[in-house]
């Protein structure tokens, strides 16, 4: 089956940096990969996902990177700001119901 | 902005007990799902429902876990006797659409603790 490995496990970045997490996935049938951000105590809420159509993706100061060859993908933060700081899980899908997560990236926006 | 909402937020058992969570999906939603996440571990799907019926389920769903749509709201997960290894944080999600047009929303989750 599907595994999505997430890294790093923790990350801080100073205010104002940028912040990168990187996930690989096993299954070259997947095809849809959405990135989930739960901050605490709430509950995850999708804020990006790309399909295998496309390698990248941007929404403002967030953007995806798809590497279908590699089977990596990336989410890449630009100018962070102290409400970025949450859990971070991307994951995969083959196209039916069930998305395999990574394990989560917790990111901390220093100030 | 609709959302998928989850009770009780934490619920506390004995083990072999039976545990019944709720979770109400968002309204227009035809596609409900439960997943998982022990404390430090990824979330892992466990269930997908449509139709009153299950579409997929993975190896962690085996008999002692149920999932019913009892009405036109509610969609249940029932754990007919708790283990100690059923605590974790239990996650509702559902979509309008299946597959890669549907994007899943997720509840807040509720915290399964089983002495």
């Amino acid at each position: 089956g599907e595994n999505v490995e997430q890294h790093p496990s923790t990350l801080s970045v100073q205010e104002g940096d940028s912040a990168v997490i990187k996930c690989t996935y096993s299954d070259s049938a997947s095809n849809y990969f959405p990135w989930y951000k739960q901050e605490l105590g709430k509950r995850p809420q999708l804020i990006i996902d790309i399909r295998s159509n496309v390698g990248e993706k941007k929404d403002q100061r967030i953007a995806v990177t798809l590497n279908k060859t590699a089977k990596h993908f990336s989410l890449h933060i630009t100018e962070t700001q102290p409400e970025d700081s949450a859990v971070y899980f991307c994951a995969a899908s083959r196209g039916d119901d069930k998305i395999i997560f990574g394990k989560g990236t917790r990111l901390h926006i220093l100030p | 902005e609709p959302e998928v909402t989850q009770t009780p937020s934490h619920q506390v058992t004995q083990m072999g007990q039976e545990v019944i969570l709720r979770c109400v999906p968002i309204s227009n939603h035809l596609y409900f799902y439960w997943y998982r996440q022990i404390l430090g571990q990824k979330v892992e799907f466990l269930v997908s429902f449509y139709n009153n019926e299950i579409s997929e389920k993975s190896e962690i769903f085996d008999d002692q876990f149920s999932v019913e749509r009892p009405d036109g709201s509610n969609f249940t997960l029932k754990i007919r006797s708790t283990k100690l290894e059923d605590s974790a944080m239990y996650f509702c999600a559902s979509s309008e659409l299946a597959g890669v047009l549907g994007i899943q929303y997720f509840g807040a989750g509720t915290r399964l603790s089983v002495l």
